[in-house]
């Protein structure tokens, strides 16, 4: 079965310094792995996704995941925070079969110092 | 279009009441979901439509009833709701290979939620 782990239910970071939100994964079959982010009161927007194509992922507002097998992990970084990415950010794993269950960690908080 | 759409934004209902809940979507998703989530919680999964056909059911209580009338509307209808499902009720959407192997669209797009509120 799948299921991810976030390590950190809150991560404060200053303006400007290195964003790293952890994330583990367990998986018996090759995994989708997803980051969304969450803004106070608002639906998810997914940030980056990982699927076998590259093991380092672009996603928008300047993040970045690298998928790391021997690991397990996929681990969320940021070079330099920003006040705008104060949110809840949640990693998720899915089979990636057909209308299959995307399932998420428990999230974790990010707020940034001025 | 990619954006997932759903009304109302706020909703109070008392435990007698009888609502709805609406979700839309215009990109040609197949497969539709409803979540819940708590505060500081993630999202829960509740039901998915598979082509307007209930495919997944996650032991939701009978108070809640989901409906499909067409590949773009989502519904889930609402009664005798109890204090403790107050919570927001999240919609998404998703591309679905309708059974056949994965295909890389099966991220889902979320929409903003509707805030319940049961007194």
């Amino acid at each position: 079965a799948q299921s991810v782990t976030q390590l950190g239910s809150h991560v404060s970071v200053s303006e400007g310094a290195l964003v790293l939100l952890r994330c583990n994964y367990s998986s018996s079959v090759p995994p989708y792995l997803f980051w969304y982010v969450q803004y106070p009161n608002q639906g998810l927007q997914l940030l980056l996704k990982y699927t076998s194509a590259a093991t380092l992922v672009k996603g928008i507002n300047g993040f970045e995941a690298e998928f790391k097998k021997s690991e397990t992990s996929f681990h969320l970084t940021k070079p330099s925070a920003h006040m705008s990415d104060a949110a809840e950010y949640f990693c998720a794993v899915s089979k990636g079969s057909s209308a299959s269950k995307i399932i998420f960690g428990s999230g974790t908080r990010l707020s940034i110092r001025p | 279009d990619t954006e997932v759409t759903q009304t109302p934004k706020h909703l109070v209902m008392g435990m007698t009441n009888k609502k709805s809940l609406k979700c839309e979507q215009h990109m040609g998703h197949r497969a539709m979901y409803w979540y819940k989530q708590k505060a500081k919680k993630p999202p829960e999964l509740m039901f998915v439509y598979s082509y307007e056909k209930l495919s997944i059911n996650e032991s939701v209580p009978s108070r809640f009833s989901p409906e499909c009338p067409n590949s773009s509307l989502l519904n889930l209808h609402l009664h005798a709701l109890q204090p403790e499902d107050s919570a927001l009720y999240l919609c998404a959407s998703s591309q679905d290979s309708g059974g056949g192997y994965y295909s890389s669209y099966n991220e889902q797009f979320f929409g903003p939620g509707t805030r319940l509120t049961v007194l």
